[in-house]
């Protein structure tokens, strides 16, 4: 049974358009959720992250949403370049930290130039 | 700083052989976790060491095992390796293994089961 779900395996988007990728998870013992971005023959890489007591976080270009009622929180990015052309995946852990993190299948975004 | 370093980057076995994997982490990381990725299923947890302790697992097989060494370096061992076994495997090092603080991934091995 899939806890996270990332229901788009991929998405195209132009540059200097918005990227809105989605993320659904199951468990409500989630309470903390991050975004991890992954280039090819590279480990993942931290992007932002997001606790249940908020419903948004920001760091630049990057924006996380959280709707705690729908169990769904979706990554924003304005505007998108090239260079994040990525493979992006949504994990949920619980505040505490104690958790093991449970990742989705991750989202391929291309950015056409 | 260095950055998590996996060795080697790519290995091919046969089927009934057994593997050994390391992970060395970032300097004065505590925790390592480990990861199998295989294609269209993301990132899944096999176990996590902290203070050369196993503190969780995940939900794989025996034949999955690991170790951690008071320096923090990390190894994970497979036995009997099925074809299923090919994949990506990540280790992350973070300080205190709080997962809800960014964990550190090393670039991987691609293990391949011939």
């Amino acid at each position: 049974d899939q806890q996270v779900k990332q229901n788009s395996p991929s998405l195209s988007v132009q540059e200097g358009r918005i990227s809105i990728l989605n993320c659904d998870y199951t468990n409500s013992m989630f309470d903390y959720f991050l975004w991890y971005k992954k280039y090819p023959a590279e480990g993942p890489t931290f992007l932002i992250s997001i606790s249940s007591i908020k419903d948004k976080n920001e760091d630049g270009r990057f924006t996380v949403f959280l709707n705690k009622s729908a169990k769904h929180l979706s990554l924003h990015i304005v505007p998108s370049q090239p260079g994040d052309s990525a493979v992006y995946f949504c994990a949920a852990t619980t505040f505490s930290g104690n958790t093991p993190l449970v990742f989705g299948k991750g989202t391929r975004l291309s950015v056409i130039a | 700083k260095a950055g998590v370093t996996q060795t080697p980057r790519y290995l091919i076995k046969t089927r009934g052989q057994q593997v050994t994997l390391s992970c060395s982490p970032i300097s004065g990381h505590r925790s390592v976790s480990w990861y199998q990725q295989t294609p269209g299923q993301g990132l899944q947890f096999l176990f996590e060491y902290f203070s050369e302790t196993q503190r969780n697992k995940g939900n794989f097989p025996g034949r999955f095992s690991g170790r951690q060494f008071s320096n923090s370096r990390s190894e994970m061992n497979v036995s009997t390796l099925e074809l299923g076994d090919s994949a990506l495997y990540l280790c992350a090092s973070s300080p205190d293994g709080k997962q809800n603080q960014p964990q550190h991934f090393g670039d991987g091995t691609r293990l391949s089961i011939l």
